[in-house]
């Protein structure tokens, strides 16, 4: 079985700065995909950016971009030019490289942008 | 740009009753996954199913608890006599079913059992 562990509960970051959010998983799967989803206070699950375990190149959306260390199983989300509206719950899950596989989450960490 | 709907999004049930959640998939995707969120955790796979099939039910209880995903029609959750430990979110993800689909989620469903 699988297991992904988010080892900060909770992280503050001011405006404008950095933010990494770290992320651990635990496989035997050579390949897999790696997704990082945000959680707001209206609680919808929102999709940031996800990652194919079988790509060296670390995927990027905007201001959001992962390093993923396949040896060391890490895949670390970075958020740049941090927004108020950043500030959210977020999860990291797995998904085996199969058709129509489940999900496996995180505990997240809960992320305030400071003004 | 119709995403997944899920209805109703909040419930309120006593104890003992049954509670229905419904769940639309984005359009033109058959593959539907339910997930629950107690408080303060993250989300925890409990069924996956197709039309007409259930492919995987691994993270469901094995008692009063049922989904389905008719022919026609969203797909239903069900939970029979429920306890107070059942209120939860409740969310709906649909994905096209290829390996590596994404999954995209719907607003969930907060129930609350009194």
């Amino acid at each position: 079985a699988q297991t992904v562990t988010q080892s900060q509960p909770e992280m503050s970051v001011q405006e404008a700065e950095t933010v990494t959010l770290s992320c651990t998983y635990d496989t035997s799967e050579n390949n897999y995909y790696l997704f990082w989803y945000k959680q707001p206070p209206s609680r919808q699950m929102i999709l940031v950016i996800r990652q194919e375990a079988y790509k060296q190149q670390n995927a990027t959306e905007n201001r959001f971009s992962v390093n993923f260390q396949k040896a060391a199983k890490s895949f670390s989300l970075k958020i740049s030019d941090s927004q108020l509206g950043d500030t959210a719950m977020y999860f990291c899950a797995f998904m085996k490289n199969n058709a129509g596989n489940m999900l496996t989450f995180g505990g997240g960490t809960r992320l305030m942008v400071k003004p | 740009n119709a995403g997944v709907m899920q209805n109703p999004r909040h419930l309120v049930r006593r104890r003992g009753q049954e509670a229905r959640l419904r769940c639309s998939p984005m359009k033109g995707h058959s593959h539907v996954y339910w997930y629950r969120q107690l408080p303060e955790e993250g989300l925890k796979f409990m069924v996956y199913l197709q039309k007409e099939n259930i492919i995987d039910e691994s993270g469901m209880p094995k008692e009063r608890f049922s989904a389905e995903f008719p022919k026609e029609g969203p797909s239903i959750l069900r939970i029979q006599q429920v306890v107070r430990g059942d209120s939860a979110a409740y969310f709906c993800a649909s994905s096209l079913g290829l390996a590596g689909s994404t999954q995209y989620f719907g607003p969930g469903t907060r129930l609350t059992v009194l």
